[in-house]
């Protein structure tokens, strides 16, 4: 049973334009959910975190939103660039423990 | 240093051998985790050490057996392992295991790519 649901497999964007990623979860315990970027043969990076207590979260041209009675969130980035096309995962914990990451979402931004 | 180092970068092996991958960071964390990433997967969690304590064994066969000699580098000894380990392995630390806010965020090394013949 996946925890840490990403329903979009890739998303395609044209560059300057704004990619929404979406993330859904299941377990209710989750207090921080965190976004990361992975090109191929590289380590995750980290973008972005929010904590439950929040509802949004800025920086720089990436924004995360949360929606808890939804056990929503999404990432959004604005402007997209063509160096944003990597594979995005959404990962969620409760306090550091059952750290639990999403099957990813393969983002294309097209110039 | 704001980076997690892992040895070696690939890594070929027989279902006989014994082999070790290694994790290094220097930026203090205290947490410090295996994940096995196979393709078009996401990354799935192995163990946890926390201020060098096993805390977290996700049900990992004992073919694969962590060390943390100390707060800097993990370690994970694979011994007889199985085509179907064939992965990705990745070394990721926190500031800490248990926490609000940063002590989650973890920070990834490169990965190892394992092969098992």
């Amino acid at each position: 049973d996946q925890q840490v649901k990403q329903n979009s497999p890739s998303l395609s964007v044209q560059e300057g334009r704004i990619s929404i990623l979406n993330c859904d979860y299941t377990n209710s315990m989750f207090d921080y959910f965190l976004w990361y970027k992975k090109y191929p043969a590289e380590g995750p990076t980290f973008l972005i975190s929010i904590s439950s207590i929040k509802d949004k979260n800025e920086d720089g041209r990436f924004t995360v939103f949360l929606n808890k009675s939804a056990k929503h969130l999404s990432l959004h980035i604005v402007p997209s660039q063509p160096g944003d096309s990597a594979v995005y995962f959404c990962a969620a914990t409760n306090y550091g423990q059952n750290f639990v990451f999403g099957p990813g979402t393969r983002l294309s931004v097209l110039p | 240093d704001t980076e997690v180092t892992q040895t070696p970068k690939h890594l070929v092996m027989g279902m006989t051998n014994k082999k070790s991958l290694k994790c290094e960071q220097h930026m203090g964390h205290r947490a410090m985790y295996w994940y096995k990433q196979k393709a078009k997967k996401p990354p799935e969690l192995m163990f946890v050490y926390s201020y060098e304590k096993l805390s977290i064994n996700e049900s990992v066969p004992s073919r694969f057996s962590p060390e943390c000699p100390n707060s800097s580098l993990l370690n994970l000894h694979l011994h007889a392992l199985q085509p179907e380990d064939s992965a990705l392995y990745l070394c990721a630390s926190s500031q800490g295991e248990q926490g609000l806010g940063s002590y989650n965020e973890q920070f990834f090394g490169p990965g190892t790519r394992l092969t098992v013949l």
